[in-house]
């Protein structure tokens, strides 16, 4: 069964540096999303992404953030200057575009020190 | 924009009891639900979900159910199994293409 897969699972920082999340989506799929989930907290929206551009994004996905689909596979997200409040647990899912189900990754937990 | 309120926080059932998980949205624009399933360490992993159009959809042990002139839906979890504790999260959507607005989760315990 196809699914989203997303690297690293858990990437340590430093604050003041950058980092890009990957995320392999379902091939075709075509609408892509992050969202964001601090430990015990719900899941929460930052970005939608379609036909290669930012469909949607949240007060949280500020200057500091951007997304990119650099090939036809991948879908990142980078943190220009982490803060320690960046620390979380950072999910990408794909949805098609016959259907409203949206299937999530594993997850990139993001530490930052 | 939308909320969705989601009760209980915690719940706690007896293996083989059923389990009934209650949400409520506040836009009635909202018209899909999906209910999704996090186990520790994991992402959210979609296990129903409901369109306005339908009240009630059942796919063996889950059911969800929605009444949408109260804005309400809820999980039905019946012959409950150890596998099943997890954390749960009820969602609205207003479109195909929207985000998914989540609610706060509820953390389900079956006690053997």
């Amino acid at each position: 069964e196809p699914e989203v897969t997303q690297t690293p699972s858990h990437q340590v920082t430093q604050m003041g540096q950058e980092v890009i999340l990957r995320c392999v989506p379902i091939s075709n799929h075509l609408y892509f999303y992050w969202y964001r989930q601090i430990l015990g907290q719900k899941v929460e929206f930052l970005v939608s992404f379609y036909n290669n551009e930012i469909s949607e994004k949240s007060e949280i996905f500020d200057d500091q953030f951007s997304v990119e689909r650099p090939d036809g596979s991948n879908f990142t997200l980078k943190i220009r200057s982490t803060k320690l409040e960046d620390s979380a647990m950072y999910f990408c899912a794909s949805s098609g575009d016959t259907s409203y189900e949206q299937y999530f990754g594993p997850g990139t937990r993001l530490t930052v020190t | 924009g939308e909320n969705v309120e989601q009760h209980p926080s915690t719940l706690s059932v007896q293996e083989g009891d059923s389990a009934v998980i209650k949400c409520t949205y506040s836009d009635s624009a909202s018209n899909y639900f999906p209910w999704y399933k996090q186990e520790l360490g994991k992402g959210p992993q979609l296990i129903i979900d409901i369109r306005s159009n339908v009240g009630e959809k059942k796919d063996q042990r889950i059911a969800v159910t929605l009444n949408k002139t109260a804005k309400h839906f809820s999980l039905h979890i019946t012959e409950t199994q150890p596998e099943d504790s997890a954390v749960y999260f009820c969602a609205a959507l207003m479109n195909r293409d929207d985000k998914i607005i989540f609610g706060k989760g509820t953390r389900l315990h079956i006690l053997p």
